[in-house]
């Protein structure tokens, strides 16, 4: 079965420091991996895919298929970058998108 | 960039009415949409996806002759709470598959749904 897990609810880092928002997941097969990011009254939109293999805002995540692990990390952490983060999987195109619970990071300044 | 539609942004009704909540592609054609729920404090939980032309695809647990979605156009999906109950009351968030990748989502602003 699909499913990801997020085992921090709640994050807090100063600012400057690194941070780290950890993802596993069990999925049957090869998934495709997202960190979605809803900040502060506004809609949640994608941060960055596993695919892509880019840095988004400054945010790294790297697929470990042997550990199953999806981390969002960044080496300096802004005042900015205070949201919910959610890792999200999904499988072949157009299937559904899983969500985990969300991490809510709150850098303190 | 894709933009995702969604009304009303909230809404209150009277138990055992139907409400309507519409979801709608701005600027692209989405043959595929995805109707989540969200709980205060909690994670989105898939309801439906909706395709294009053919019928819902509905998870476990979730009643099709209670959130009946339509998608009609490539361009709208719509969920109706059909007689709704104060327990249906919830955040209702729609999103769309993105040009940018088949399962890359653009999602709307949500509907909050308060049934009295």
């Amino acid at each position: 079965a699909q499913r990801v897990t997020q085992p921090e609810k709640l994050l807090s880092v100063f600012k400057g420091a690194p941070v780290e928002l950890k993802c596993n997941y069990s999925y049957s097969g090869s998934p495709e991996l997202f960190w979605y990011v809803q900040y502060s009254r506004q809609r949640l939109q994608l941060l960055l895919r596993h695919i892509s293999r880019e840095s988004i805002k400054g945010f790294t995540a790297d697929l470990n298929k042997g550990e199953t692990s999806f981390h969002l990390k960044k080496p300096f952490a802004q005042e900015e970058d205070s949201a919910m983060y959610y890792c999200a999987l999904s499988g072949t195109s157009y299937d559904k998108v899983i969500f985990g619970p969300g991490t809510s990071l709150s850098v303190i300044p | 960039g894709a933009v995702v539609s969604q009304h009303p942004s909230w809404v209150i009704c009277k138990s055992g009415t139907s409400v309507k909540i519409e979801c709608r592609s701005l600027d692209f054609q989405a043959t595929t949409m995805f109707w989540y729920r969200q709980f205060p404090k909690q994670s989105l939980m898939l309801m439906a996806t909706s395709n294009e032309g053919s019928k819902a695809t509905y998870e476990q647990g979730v009643e099709k002759d209670k959130f009946l979605i339509n998608h009609a156009s490539l361009t709208l999906s719509t969920l109706t709470v059909t007689s709704a109950h104060p327990e249906d009351s919830s955040f209702y968030i729609c999103s769309a598959s993105d040009p940018r990748g088949a399962n890359v989502l653009t999602f709307g602003a949500g509907s909050r749904l308060t049934v009295l």
